[in-house]
């Protein structure tokens, strides 16, 4: 069965500095892999996903993430970050037989520090 | 172009009661799905459908819980008799095509049962 683990459900960065959010992952196929934001009061929204084309995936917001099938890890970066980038972050995975469920992870919330 | 709307936005009940959640999914998008969001369980999905067709209700946490979707622009999720165990957040998503696409998310409706 497909899931996904984020370690730390809380995250604080000062401000500036840079973002790391953990993602792993565990799939008996090769999977998609997905990062989703939620902020307050909102759906979540799509920031990047693999796809199973280029292992490091660039995304909305300065965000990037790079699939490393030896470390079943897809871990979530961004250089400097930004008050606004405040909000929860869920990695996300599905296999590619076409079975069409998305395991969500049970989300990592960041905290940027001014 | 209009996203997954939602409705009711804010729902308080009385345990009892029957809840009904709807959904209009983006236009022209063949696959409706219906998440709960708690901070115990995180997200989790309820159950999908492609082309109006429900596939995968596994994750219907009981009898009470039933969800329609009577055509391509419109689905209902029902829980009758509601209980306070039921509050959380439900969001409807919908995507078109296959599995590595984008899933668009409602801004979800928050369910208070006292």
């Amino acid at each position: 069965a497909q899931s996904v683990t984020q370690l730390g459900s809380h995250v604080s960065v000062s401000e500036g500095a840079l973002v790391l959010l953990r993602c792993n992952y565990s799939s008996s196929v090769p999977p998609y892999l997905f990062w989703y934001v939620q902020y307050p009061n909102q759906g979540l929204q799509l920031l990047l996903k693999y796809t199973s084309a280029a292992t490091l995936v660039k995304g909305i917001n300065g965000f990037e993430a790079e699939f490393k099938k030896s470390e079943t890890s897809f871990h979530l970066t961004k250089p400097s970050a930004h008050m606004s980038d405040a909000a929860e972050y869920f990695c996300a995975v599905s296999d590619q037989r076409g079975y069409q469920k998305v395991t969500f992870g049970i989300g990592t919330k960041l905290q940027v520090i001014p | 172009d209009a996203g997954v709307i939602q409705s009711p936005r804010h729902e308080v009940t009385e345990m009892g009661q029957e809840v009904t959640l709807r959904c209009k999914p983006i236009s022209g998008h063949d696959y409706l799905f219906w998440y709960r969001q708690t901070m115990m369980r995180g997200l989790e999905l309820l159950i999908y459908f492609n082309n109006n067709v429900p596939i995968d209700d596994s994750g219907m946490p009981e009898d009470r819980f039933s969800a329609k979707m009577p055509n391509a622009s419109f689905s209902t999720l029902k829980i009758q008799p509601s209980e306070p165990r039921d509050s959380a957040v439900y969001f409807c998503a919908s995507r078109q095509g296959p599995l590595g696409n984008t899933i668009y998310f409602g801004e979800g409706s928050w369910l208070t049962v006292v």
